[in-house]
């Protein structure tokens, strides 16, 4: 079964706020995590990623927490666009090669102008 | 970045045939493949990895006679959904890794199969 999981399925928030989304994984040997976009009727886009060895990592208008203790990632999107919407899930890989991806079940993100 | 195509990027089909699904990776050589299923409204679910050279390794639950990976070079993994049923109708994308020993995957933009 699924390792990594999301706390809520939906989100809606209005265009211009900060936008905070939850996963929660399972597997203590998964050492990094991946947030992924994607758009009705197409493949995942890369976010932005974070190894293990770090509890943030900064990227344009987003940021990853990972807080290992409790095994806990989290993506924020600074004020949220339209253009966000979509849905967005979490993965994990353990670092072992040719481990594919784990995917969460994903939180749709709805941005309202 | 690194560009992962798929063709078709839509196909229907009757039941009982066959679909052939092709992944690319365009600009970079991928000694690692993924083949994923993906339901609506659901998370993506991995079906198989698949290496150059050698022989797929299937997920649990993965027919490997229905669902036949190939890849031949380090630019080109097929699926074909053999015996097609409406039940395989679905959002199948693969994923390319850039290296062996890396984490990085690049995803295709997916294919959707309907089965009539």
């Amino acid at each position: 079964g699924e390792s990594v999981g999301l706390h809520l399925p939906t989100l809606s928030v209005q265009e211009g706020d900060n936008s905070i989304i939850n996963c929660a994984y399972s597997n203590s040997a998964s050492d990094y995590f991946i947030w992924y976009k994607q758009e009705s009727g197409k493949g995942p886009q890369f976010i932005i990623d974070i190894r293990s060895n770090m509890d943030k990592r900064q990227g344009q208008r987003v940021t990853v927490l990972l807080n290992k203790t409790v095994k806990h990632l989290s993506l924020q999107i600074a004020a949220t666009q339209p253009g966000d919407s979509a849905v967005y899930f979490c993965a994990e890989n353990t670092n072992q090669a040719g481990t594919a991806l784990i995917f969460g079940k994903g939180t749709t993100l709805s941005v309202s102008s | 970045g690194a560009v992962v195509s798929q063709h078709p990027s839509r196909v229907i089909c009757k039941s009982g045939t066959s679909v052939k699904i092709e992944c690319r990776s365009l600009d970079f050589q991928a000694t690692t493949m993924f083949w994923y299923r993906q339901f609506p409204k659901q998370s993506l679910m991995l079906m198989a990895t698949s290496n150059e050279g050698s022989k797929a390794t299937y997920e649990q639950g993965v027919e490997k006679d229905k669902f036949l990976i190939n890849h031949a070079s380090l630019t080109l993994s097929t699926l074909t959904v053999t015996s097609a049923h409406p039940e395989d109708s679905s959002f199948y994308i693969c994923s390319a890794r850039l290296a062996a020993g890396t984490d990085t995957q690049y995803f295709g933009p997916g294919t959707r199969l309907t089965v009539l």
